[in-house]
């Protein structure tokens, strides 16, 4: 089955500097990866998405970047704010059929420092 | 807020017991899933229900099962309870508007004791 790998665990950066999240994955299958934000007792939010068929996707200031060769995505934050501090979810999955849950990374917690 | 509803909020209960959760999709989605998080396993896919039908199954144990009714609420059951059952319990929900994305509920936090 699908392992997905994130990197860091924690990762504490200045307010306004850039924040940058890796995420591996096994499964040359899988075609869609997800970014989910988890606020502490929320339910994780969907931020942003990317699918197999495009490179780059960027919302306002967040982007995600996705190299299928090297099976690896990242999520980029620029201009940081303290509303960003949150624990950070990357996922893939197989679309096919749209029947396979998410395969999740251990989080990133992103503390921004004011 | 997501659309997605769940009860209850909480739950705490005794080893050996039996629990169910309940989720209400966002409307117009037929799909349901249901994931477990725990510090030690993260967050874990458990089944997928379209439109009363079981679609997938991920790490669900023996003891767990889960049902989509008419209405497209779902319950999730958890029998046979042990101590580390104890996490949080979420469901997703996910049209075919929507393509692939997963739309989560609150969560329920369950507490075995």
């Amino acid at each position: 089955g699908e392992n997905v790998e994130q990197h860091p665990s924690t990762l504490s950066v200045q307010e306004g500097d850039s924040a940058v999240i890796k995420c591996t994955y096994s499964d040359s299958a899988s075609n869609y990866f997800p970014w989910y934000k988890q606020e502490l007792g929320k339910g994780p939010q969907l931020i942003i998405d990317i699918r197999s068929n495009v490179g780059e996707k960027k919302d306002q200031r967040i982007a995600v970047t996705l190299n299928k060769t090297a099976k690896h995505f990242s999520l980029h934050i620029t201009e940081t704010q303290p509303e960003d501090s949150a624990v950070y979810f990357c996922a893939a999955s197989n679309s096919g059929g749209g029947a396979d849950g998410l395969t999740f990374g251990k989080g990133t917690h992103l503390i921004i420092q004011p | 807020d997501s659309g997605v509803t769940q009860t209850p909020k909480h739950l705490i209960t005794a080893t050996g017991q039996r629990v169910t959760l309940r989720c209400s999709p966002r409307s117009g989605d037929l799909s349901v899933y249901w994931y477990q998080q725990s510090l030690d396993q993260g967050l874990q896919f458990l089944i997928h229900y379209y439109n009363g039908e079981e679609r997938a199954k991920g790490n669900i144990l023996e003891r767990f099962s889960a049902q989509q009714f008419p209405d497209l609420h779902s319950e999730l059951n958890l029998s046979s309870l042990e101590l580390g059952d104890s996490a949080l319990y979420f469901c997703a929900s996910n049209g075919a508007s929507s393509y692939n994305e997963q739309f989560f509920g609150p969560g329920t936090r369950l507490t075995v004791l």
